[in-house]
């Protein structure tokens, strides 16, 4: 694997369901970022973990999770979601969290959320 | 809070025509990015511009960066419909802010 991998890339649920994210980058990076991009709304950040500590958190409703147990991995754990949050979730990884001049974030394919 | 704004959201072009993207940010950043998103894909990285006046090109595509002006420009030289994709820019650290996008199509 290469990159920014991420599993599942669709997922349908019910509002009652629980269900995780799961984001792996094969990039050597330190940071690592969830966004959403839905059709109202533009690209949103919702996360982000520098050398594994969450150092951005966008007022995301608590039905939103975020766990990232080591710099390569990266989960978002859902429950009790609202139809409105169905999205196109994309994760994201980068070398130093914003610290290097030159960086660049590196996006994975997404996972196309649907919540019934 | 920043605010980053893009226009035109929507552009259709003829093949062969020239255009431009306009990407205006409302704080101080030290960083803007050009991305591009082809339909039911993620987000490829096109250009970082770092300081004023910087210019980068890559095939038909060249982004400016007027720090003074809050401005980044994506200019479109002869389209092509390989071309046709949303265009984002983006500004910001590890806190990115993006635009709408543009969504541009080329057509014959």
């Amino acid at each position: 694997e290469t990159g920014v991998t991420q599993t599942p890339r669709h997922l349908v649920m019910g509002m009652t369901n629980k269900k995780s994210l799961k984001c792996e980058q094969h990039l050597g990076h330190n940071a690592m970022y969830w966004y959403k991009q839905s059709a109202k709304k533009p690209l949103e950040l919702m996360f982000v973990y520098s050398l594994e500590e969450r150092v951005e958190n966008n007022s995301v409703p608590s039905r939103f999770s975020p766990e990232c147990p080591n710099s390569s991995h990266l989960f978002l754990h859902l429950h009790t979601l609202q139809p409105e949050d169905s999205a196109l979730d994309l994760c994201a990884s980068s070398q130093g969290g914003g610290r290097t001049l030159q960086e660049t974030q590196y996006f994975g394919p997404g996972t196309r959320l649907l919540v019934l | 809070e920043l605010k980053v704004e893009q226009n035109p959201l929507f552009l259709s072009m003829q093949e062969g025509k020239n255009y431009t993207i306009y990407c205006n940010y409302s704080t101080t950043s030290d960083r803007l990015y050009w991305y591009r998103q082809d339909p039911g894909k993620s987000l490829e990285s096109l250009f970082v511009l770092l300081s004023n006046g910087a210019v980068k090109q890559e095939g038909r595509l060249m982004a400016s960066l007027d720090t003074k002006a809050r401005l980044s420009t994506l200019h479109i030289t002869a389209a092509v419909h390989d071309l046709s994709a949303t265009y984002f820019c983006a500004v910001g650290r590890a806190d990115m802010r993006f635009g709408a996008g543009t969504r541009l199509t080329v057509k014959p």
